[in-house]
């Protein structure tokens, strides 16, 4: 059964600081790895998308990396600010069940303060 | 692209009520469905996956005949709590996606369901 573990569960860093946001999974036989945003009371907002093949993904500020052999990724967050402020979900397509299947990590809850 | 509409937003309603909620992908096809569940500060947990024509597949511990999804069309699925109590007010999520399990899905704003 896949487990995703995200660490830290929670972060606040002053404006302009660079973070890491780190996630891990236990069953390396996956599709690919997702990362979400999440505000308070809304639904998900997909960040980044690495295919099982992929090392890495960049969108502006934002770069995720993959390792699936040794189930980790991270989302590394360039000169935070403070409307990056939400809750980040990892979510990784396991091959289990034909790729049916997102299993959601726990999510690291963050604060960029001013 | 990819825009996934879920509809209401939010509903408070009384014990032993039905309802419904919609899920639509807007401009594309969702040959798969997903339907989830967060509590407070959890995360999402899988309730079923459905693809267009078939009948849902249920996670265990899933009550079927208490949720009772239809996937009627390539663009529409539909989420009916029956009869529902206090114990059943959460936030609820569908997504969808269009082809293969490689390919990403993409979420709609979810729905908040309070039951007095």
């Amino acid at each position: 059964k896949q487990e995703v573990t995200q660490i830290p569960a929670a972060l606040s860093v002053p404006e302009g600081e660079n973070l890491v946001l780190n996630c891990s999974f236990t069953d390396s036989a996956i599709y690919n790895l997702q990362w979400f945003r999440q505000d308070p009371g809304k639904g998900l907002t997909s960040l980044l998308l690495i295919q099982s093949s992929q090392r890495e993904q960049t969108s502006g500020r934002l770069n995720a990396s993959l390792d699936k052999s040794s189930g980790r990724s991270t989302l590394y967050i360039a000169a935070s600010q403070p409307g990056d402020s939400a809750t980040y979900l990892c979510a990784v397509s396991s091959l289990t069940g034909g790729g049916n299947k997102l299993t959601f990590g726990t999510g690291t809850q963050l604060k960029v303060e001013l | 692209g990819a825009v996934v509409s879920q509809h209401p937003s939010w509903v408070i309603c009384k014990s032993g009520t039905s309802v419904k909620i919609e899920c639509r992908s807007l401009d594309f096809q969702a040959t798969t469905m997903f339907w989830y569940r967060q509590f407070p500060k959890q995360s999402l947990m899988l309730m079923a996956t459905s693809n267009e024509g078939s009948k849902a597949t249920y996670e265990q511990g899933v009550e079927k005949d208490k949720f009772l999804i239809n996937h009627a069309s390539l663009t529409l699925s539909t989420l009916t709590v029956t009869s529902a109590h206090p114990e059943d007010s959460s936030f609820y999520i569908c997504s969808a996606r269009e082809g293969a399990g490689n390919q990403p899905q993409h979420f709609g704003d979810g729905t908040r369901l309070s039951i007095l």
